[in-house]
């Protein structure tokens, strides 16, 4: 069975701090993609990224980077210099090689206060 | 427009009415699914579509939820019979060869 574990809630921060997101995940397929979504409050899911089992590469986006390892099963999420627009929830997700559902972890508020 | 977009964007119904929910994927777009997303439940997968294949139907929660999609485009969730439980934020999403799913912004469905 396939399962995401996003073991933080919530997580309240002050302006300009970074944020580190965990997301850890159980699948017993060799090929998967993992997804980090936003949900800010006006409700609209909003893509973020979408990472390959294959791709261990991390990466930075602006003031985004995500860090897979695939030997821990872990996806996590860095938002660096936090911004009050940031506050939202975030959902990492996984998803098989082909078209099909995805399996969404439990989500983690995100609160920045100025 | 370019997003997925649903209908209605509310819908308050007394329990035992039958609902109908509308989502318009993003053009040329294989593959739609939808979701509900409740408190207690999380973001749960319900149904998807892709092509001419058979949908998978493996989340719908009892006989009472069905969808259909017309044309390859256009998709219908209908629930029969509605119950107080089946209050929640019902989310389409469609899906390219990129695989990952763009999502609308939701109906929001009360049943008194």
């Amino acid at each position: 069975a396939q399962k995401v574990t996003q073991a933080q809630t919530e997580i309240s921060v002050v302006e300009k701090e970074d944020v580190t997101l965990d997301c850890v995940y159980e699948t017993r397929d060799t090929t998967y993609y993992l997804f980090w979504y936003k949900q800010p409050p006006s409700g609209e899911l909003v893509f973020l990224i979408r990472r390959n089992s294959f791709d261990e590469q991390n990466e930075i986006s602006g003031r985004y980077s995500w860090n897979f390892q695939k030997s821990t099963s872990s996806f996590n999420f860095t938002i660096t210099a936090s911004q009050v627009v940031d506050s939202a929830v975030y959902f990492c997700a996984l998803g098989p090689p082909r078209w099909g559902k995805l399996q969404f972890g439990a989500g983690t508020q995100v609160v920045v206060t100025p | 427009g370019a997003g997925v977009s649903q209908s209605p964007s509310n819908k308050v119904t007394e329990k035992g009415k039958d609902v109908e929910l509308r989502c318009d994927p993003i053009s040329g777009h294989t593959a739609l699914y939808w979701y509900r997303q409740s408190l207690g439940q999380g973001l749960e997968f319900l149904i998807y579509f892709q092509g001419n294949s058979a949908p998978d139907k493996s989340g719908l929660p009892s006989d009472r939820f069905s969808a259909e999609r017309t044309g390859g485009s256009v998709s219908t969730l209908t629930i029969q019979r509605t119950q107080q439980e089946d209050s929640a934020v019902y989310l389409c999403a469609s899906s390219s060869t990129l695989r990952e799913q763009f999502f609308g912004p939701g109906t929001r469905l009360t049943v008194l």
